[in-house]
């Protein structure tokens, strides 16, 4: 099945830990995104990448970040610096990196901080 | 600044019932229009995508209008059922750069029985 998928569903962090969260694709795109949802807040975007071994930030980038060593992998690191981590994580990804093309998106991924 | 504005920001209706979701944005460039819907604790998934030059557009029980003049979208859903129950969010597309998508915070539709 071709599609995008996140892991894990559910991630639990203790206050000052990092942690990744992971997104594989393999639909053959080139961009893929990370974003936040929050409730009552339309999805923020956290990083973006138009092509591999290349990122650049999004709007809320401060104590996020990614790598993108692959073309099918995306991972996000949640770092101690966010101060305020709790979210549902959804990561997408789109070709080409333009147009009316459409973005396909994980299940997401729901952090908490305890 | 580019945003986006839906209304209601709830809504509930029996099932049967027709009901009509609103979008407004000021973005610019603007390039695409589409609409998604997300069912609690997963990812959106697209139901349409209209350029500027598209007035409506069908994807089943779920018809999307775009006035780019007024720069106002809406989403008609016709004889809801159960499964409709979810949020539907209205992602504008700017145009140039890497074409950035703006989402509104959606409007959660609950259909009763």
């Amino acid at each position: 099945d071709g599609g995008i998928t996140q892991s894990p569903k559910y991630l639990f962090r203790k206050e000052g830990q990092n942690v990744t969260l992971s997104c594989e694709q393999n639909l053959n795109h080139d961009a893929m995104y990370w974003y936040r949802q929050d409730p009552g807040q339309g999805l923020r975007l956290i990083y973006y990448s138009q092509i591999v071994n290349d990122f650049q930030k999004g709007d809320i980038a401060e104590g996020y970040s990614v790598s993108r060593e692959k073309k099918e992998s995306f991972p996000l690191t949640v770092t101690s610096a966010q101060k305020n981590p709790t979210a549902f994580y959804l990561c997408a990804s789109r070709a080409p990196s333009g147009g009316a093309t459409e973005a396909f998106f994980g299940q997401g991924t729901r952090l908490t901080v305890v | 600044k580019n945003q986006v504005e839906q209304s209601p920001q709830s809504l509930i209706i029996l099932e049967g019932k027709n009901c009509t979701l609103q979008c407004n944005y000021t973005v610019s460039p603007f390039s695409n229009l589409r609409w998604y819907k997300q069912d609690t604790g997963r990812g959106p998934v697209s139901l349409t995508i209209m350029t500027f030059s598209e007035n409506t557009k069908s994807n089943g029980r779920y018809t999307a209008t775009l006035d780019a003049d007024t720069k106002q979208s809406s989403l008609h859903i016709t004889a809801s059922q159960l499964s409709d129950s979810a949020s539907y969010i209205c992602v504008v597309s700017a145009s140039g750069g890497y074409n950035k998508l703006i989402f509104g915070a959606g409007t959660r539709l609950a259909v009763h029985p």
